[in-house]
């Protein structure tokens, strides 16, 4: 069964720093583009970064671009988002997703607060 | 202006149809662009429903029923995403996502209620 599983959420304070997983199972993640996606309570959905797996460019939004690092273990077959310097506006449900989102994990909630 | 634009909210009745818009703003032709939409009911992710850019070029997602279908209308620069038959169980939030300048960008997403 294709799978993602994220892991790593939790709560800091602004400026702090948190790192996200997501663990894929069911399929070869260095085989596909993969996402990171959030959703803020109530709100919308927001991309914020895509790593290609056939350039190995990185993307980001401009709302993360300088802040978050997305990384991946091919041998651990994972995903990953290093966050730094958190603000409250980073708090969301973060998603991992496949290539065009045609899968989605369960989420992690990142809550940034004093 | 955002480059997609949802109605924010849409009622319909237990089996009626209903056409969820996805406005690309001016400029952005939606001729260009494969237009994919999402399901989101409360308190899930969310799921993938298929794929639109046109008749020859579409894709339905895995176990996605057939009533579920997309379309464009080129005049008003919009992607469609029609659901026919609607059940109680297709009251959720509806987003769709176009690639665009190195990007994923979402609509601000639907929220259909089926009363």
């Amino acid at each position: 069964e294709v799978q993602l599983v994220e892991s790593g959420g939790g709560l800091v304070q602004p400026g702090g720093s948190l790192r996200l997983s997501c663990a894929a199972s069911g399929f070869t993640l260095s085989d596909y583009n993969m996402n990171w996606v959030r959703q803020a309570p109530g709100r919308g959905l927001e991309w914020v970064s895509s790593f290609s797996s056939r350039s190995s460019v990185i993307y980001y939004a401009d709302s993360v671009k300088g802040r978050f690092t997305l990384s991946r273990d091919n041998a651990k077959n994972s995903l990953y988002l290093e966050m730094n310097s958190l603000r409250a506006e980073d708090t969301a449900v973060y998603y991992c997703a496949r290539d065009t989102m045609d899968v989605w994990g369960k989420g992690t909630t990142v809550t940034v607060s004093s | 202006q955002a480059v997609l634009s949802q109605p924010s909210s849409l009622s319909a009745s237990p089996g009626a149809s209903a056409s969820l818009t996805c406005t690309l703003r001016s400029g952005i032709d939606v001729g260009s662009y494969v237009i994919y939409w999402y399901q989101q009911r409360p308190g899930s992710p969310p799921q993938y429903l298929l794929r639109f850019k046109s008749d020859s070029d579409k894709q339905q997602g895995s176990g996605v029923p057939s009533r579920f279908s997309g379309s464009k209308d080129a005049s008003a620069n919009a992607g469609i995403l029609l659901i026919s038959g609607l059940q109680s169980e297709d009251e959720a939030d509806y987003y769709c996502m176009i690639w665009h300048s190195h990007a994923w960008v979402f609509g601000g997403g639907t929220k259909l209620t089926v009363l």
